[in-house]
């Protein structure tokens, strides 16, 4: 089953702004990642936040994680033309709910910095 | 450079051919995955495996067969399959353990079944 939805699933806006992305996803987890995909290439990690921290900073990106609703956001700031991408919200559940293998990813959101 | 490389790149093959695709990582890490990226779907998370286990996807059709010889190396073995199989295939490895860690993936192999 799908575990990580994001929102939206496309987002264009001017270079300089800032873009924020949202993910819900529905069992326990031990730790949320995002990951950014170039079209038609390998996803590359961002940065991860574990299940006992509530934010997260990595440059211009900011992530926030929610666990009581389940939702977890990026905020990259002072966007680029470069930023434009696909990112992901991917989860690892705990043991309890689930292999600590699997790492299950959302359907992404589609990102466009104009310049 | 992620550490994880896929080959081919790029495959295009009938639907009575075998082929297989490998990836292969010197991270030393101890978990393989094979993914499948469709236009406009969700990752899919076909494979996994780990030293104590393989856990699979049980709507991954049989015509997909993986095969991991050692913590290095990850193949996947494609046979007889379908139009709608076309995608681009991602590996992915990572050190799993308790606390969890991030994945690397390959550049992928953007296979077209005609």
């Amino acid at each position: 089953s799908q575990q990580g939805e994001e929102d939206p699933q496309a987002l264009s806006i001017q270079e300089g702004e800032n873009a924020t992305m949202n993910c819900s996803y529905k069992t326990s987890i031990n730790n949320l990642q995002w990951y950014r995909q170039n079209s038609g290439r390998g996803l590359v990690h961002l940065i991860l936040i574990r299940s006992n921290e509530r934010e997260k900073h990595s440059g211009r990106l900011r992530v926030t994680l929610d666990t009581s609703k389940k939702s977890s956001s990026l905020l990259i700031t002072a966007s680029r033309a470069a930023d434009t991408a696909s990112y992901f919200c991917a989860t690892v559940a705990l043991p309890s709910s689930g292999s600590a293998r699997q790492l299950t990813f959302g359907s992404g959101t589609q990102l466009t910095v104009l310049p | 450079e992620t550490g994880v490389t896929q080959t081919p790149r790029h495959l295009v093959m009938g639907m009575t051919n075998k082929k297989s695709l490998k990836c292969e990582q010197h991270l030393g890490h101890n978990a393989m995955y094979w993914y499948k990226q469709s236009a406009k779907k969700p990752l899919e998370l076909m494979f996994v495996y780990s030293l104590e286990e393989r856990v699979e996807n049980n709507s991954v059709p049989s015509r997909f067969s993986p095969e991991c010889p050692n913590s290095s190396h990850l193949f996947l073995h494609l046979h007889t399959l379908q139009p709608e199989d076309s995608a681009l295939y991602l590996c992915a490895s990572r050190a799993d353990h308790a606390d969890g860690a991030e994945a690397f993936f390959g550049q992928g192999t953007r296979l077209t079944v005609v």
